[in-house]
């Protein structure tokens, strides 16, 4: 069975206190590995899509990276409106992606 | 920009009482499916179509019915509802399964 674990479940910064998140993955031939921004009371957004291990994918301050067993998303220097819940999600054999529980973001001015 | 609308923001409906959630897309994507999210549980997949009246189960199906009779239009059914089916409601769809899914902004259903 697909699974996805993400963490840490919660993260606070400060405006310019670059971290990363991570998404740890178990799956029957990857078909992709997606990222998602959902802000409170919103569906997801699309982020990016990682297909192979080694590929890294950016847009402004959001950089992902993936390897064989796990994803990162690095964020560079957040902004408050950098705040919102990340989710991870994976394409697997089963043709349906399954998510992660996502990672709360929240950086503080 | 694909669009994905879902008919309704908030709905409260009474135990028992039959519900549609009416969810339409505007790019001609092939693929459509229906999520619930809950706090500590994440998404979960209902239901999914690749095609017009084609349907798939999905993880959590019980309770639950789907209706594609339109290539643009897939639309979840609560059988008989029940306060245990209290959840935002996630609609998306895709081009095809390797897409990233386009999410619509979600039915927030309460069952009272």
């Amino acid at each position: 069975e697909d699974q996805v674990t993400q963490s840490p479940e919660a993260l606070r910064l400060q405006e310019g206190e670059s971290s990363s998140l991570n998404c740890s993955y178990t799956v029957s031939g990857l078909r992709g590995l997606f990222w998602y921004r959902q802000d409170p009371g919103k569906g997801p957004e699309f982020l990016f899509t990682l297909y192979s291990a080694g590929e890294e994918k950016e847009k402004e301050r959001l950089k992902a990276t993936l390897t064989k067993k796990e994803s990162f998303l690095h964020i560079t220097a957040p902004k408050p409106e950098d705040s919102a819940t990340y989710l991870c999600a994976v394409l697997g054999g089963a043709q349906k992606l399954v998510f992660g529980q996502g990672t709360r973001l929240t950086i503080n001015p | 920009d694909v669009k994905v609308t879902q008919s309704s923001r908030y709905l409260v409906k009474r135990t028992g009482e039959k519900v549609f959630l009416e969810c339409v897309q505007d790019m001609d994507h092939e693929n459509m499916f229906w999520y619930r999210q809950d706090p500590g549980l994440g998404l979960r997949l209902i239901y999914f179509s690749y095609d017009v009246k084609m349907k798939e189960k999905g993880d959590i199906p019980e309770g639950y019915s789907v209706s594609r009779e339109k290539k643009e239009r897939f639309s979840l059914i609560l059988e008989s509802a029940s306060t245990n089916q209290t959840s935002m409601y996630l609609c998306a769809s895709s081009f095809s399964d390797r897409d990233g899914y386009t999410f619509g902004s979600g039915t927030r259903l309460t069952v009272v």
